[in-house]
């Protein structure tokens, strides 16, 4: 365990189903993100939260909808999605957006269907 | 964005062969490289942060380099083994980067017993 906790590990849902993936983190860091990994392609960063305000969307599709309510736990809600969607979802957390480098969750393979 | 490379895309090798691969980046206005290694099901895992031009980092059999005069930085493998299988992934930070880590599309290692 790195000590950055995501769940579920696996997720399969239904075009019309709402769901949320969850990341945990008790490593004290600030900032926290979630990445996807499509098929073949780099890992894409999606949000960025730091001390719980979210300071970056990086485009995103509404139909993915970040929430942090404190600075340990960060949620993924996702409704309406498309099977394009299906992916790996990566959460990672660092301190103060140093390039200390992330410490990364192990993911959510999502496959919408 | 700055896209960022990585080659090969993958590589076989047999136990106890020598192997490199190499990330270029487009800019060398960056803070810092770093390098990840990704082992299949697990989390990705900071390897090395290098910041100066001729940096060289070492841990254990894994060496790294990096020339920000030519734009590439290169990791070698000493003596490969079957637990080296993972994909290293190189992300420059910071300058031209933006304030998040840009991901190359990763190198596929594979070291067959």
């Amino acid at each position: 365990e790195t000590g950055v906790t995501q769940t579920p590990r696996h997720l399969v849902m239904g075009m019309t189903n709402k769901k949320s993936l969850k990341c945990e983190q008790h490593l004290g860091h600030n900032a926290m993100y979630w990445y996807k990994q499509s098929a073949k392609k780099p890992l894409e960063l999606m949000f960025v939260y730091n001390f719980k305000e979210q300071t970056e969307n990086n485009s995103v599709p509404s139909r993915f909808s970040p929430e942090c309510p404190n600075s340990s736990h960060l949620f993924l809600h996702l409704h309406t999605l498309q099977p394009e969607d299906s992916a790996l979802y990566l959460c990672a957390s660092s301190q103060d957006r140093e390039p200390g480098g992330y410490t990364f969750g192990s993911g959510t393979r999502l496959t919408v269907v | 964005i700055l896209n960022v490379e990585q080659s090969p895309q993958s590589l076989h090798v047999q136990e106890g062969d020598s192997t490199n691969f190499t990330c270029s980046f487009p800019s060398s206005n960056f803070y810092a490289l770093h390098w990840y290694r990704w082992e299949t099901a697990k989390s990705p895992e900071a390897l090395f942060v290098m910041t100066l031009n001729g940096d060289e980092k070492k841990k254990g059999r894994i060496s790294a380099t990096l020339n920000t005069k030519e734009g590439y930085s290169y990791l070698y493998i000493k003596g490969s083994q079957p637990e080296d299988s993972a994909t290293y992934l190189c992300a420059p930070f910071g300058g031209n980067y933006g304030q998040n880590f840009v991901f190359g599309p990763g190198t596929r290692l594979s070291v067959l017993p």
